[in-house]
């Protein structure tokens, strides 16, 4: 099955700075990437995803790359705010042909 | 739309007693899942179901959990017995058309088991 690694565990950057969160996995068939942000005492919501025809789609400040040879795929945020502090976690297909597999999250830190 | 709707959202419960958790999923969406989501362990997918059938029941942990969908509109989640162990935040999440496509998540349920 499908194997989401997801790293940092913990990000902290000063507002204003950017943050990036790195993604790899397994399935080389994989073609379908979200990323989910969870914030406290709520469900994950899908923030922006990418499918595996492109190698960069961005929406405002958040954006997200794709390497499929290598496998990696990354979150980037630009202008970081306060809101934007949250459990990011990365996914793909995995858990049966239409489950997610997640990875472990990225508890982003704004600090002010 | 409401989004999908968990119940309770917070259950504590004793070692041995059954627990079930509910879900209305969003009107339209063919697709339900159950996830776990643990610290150590983090968001796992236990079972899902397409037009109400279940489809792959292989993150089920145990016998002691089942999943239920008798309509399109209702989904449980039953713990009997439960341990200490089974403790974690359930959520259930819909899609429209399976799972290449934005899945919406409830609020989850809190799970203590004392």
């Amino acid at each position: 099955g499908e194997n989401v690694e997801q790293h940092p565990s913990t990000l902290s950057v000063q507002e204003g700075d950017s943050a990036v969160i790195k993604c790899t996995y397994s399935d080389s068939a994989s073609n379908y990437f979200p990323w989910y942000k969870q914030e406290l005492g709520k469900g994950p919501q899908l923030i922006i995803d990418i499918r595996s025809n492109v190698g960069e789609k961005k929406d405002q400040r958040i954006a997200v790359t794709l390497n499929k040879t290598a496998k990696h795929f990354s979150l980037h945020i630009t202008e970081t705010q306060p809101e934007d502090s949250a459990v990011y976690f990365c996914a793909a297909p995995g858990g049966g042909a239409d489950g997610l597999t997640f990875g472990k999250g990225t508890h982003l830190i704004i600090q002010p | 739309d409401a989004g999908v709707i968990q119940s309770p959202r917070h259950e504590v419960t004793e070692m041995g007693q059954e627990v079930t958790l509910r879900c209305k999923p969003i009107s339209g969406h063919d697709y339900l899942f159950w996830y776990r989501q643990t610290m150590m362990r983090g968001l796992e997918l236990l079972i899902y179901f397409n037009n109400n059938v279940p489809i792959d029941d292989s993150g089920m942990p145990e016998d002691r959990f089942s999943a239920k969908m008798p309509n399109a509109s209702f989904s449980t989640l039953k713990i009997q017995p439960s341990e200490p162990r089974d403790s974690a935040v359930y959520f259930c999440a819909s899609t429209i058309s399976g799972g290449l496509t934005e899945a919406f998540f409830g609020q989850g349920t809190r799970l203590t088991v004392v």
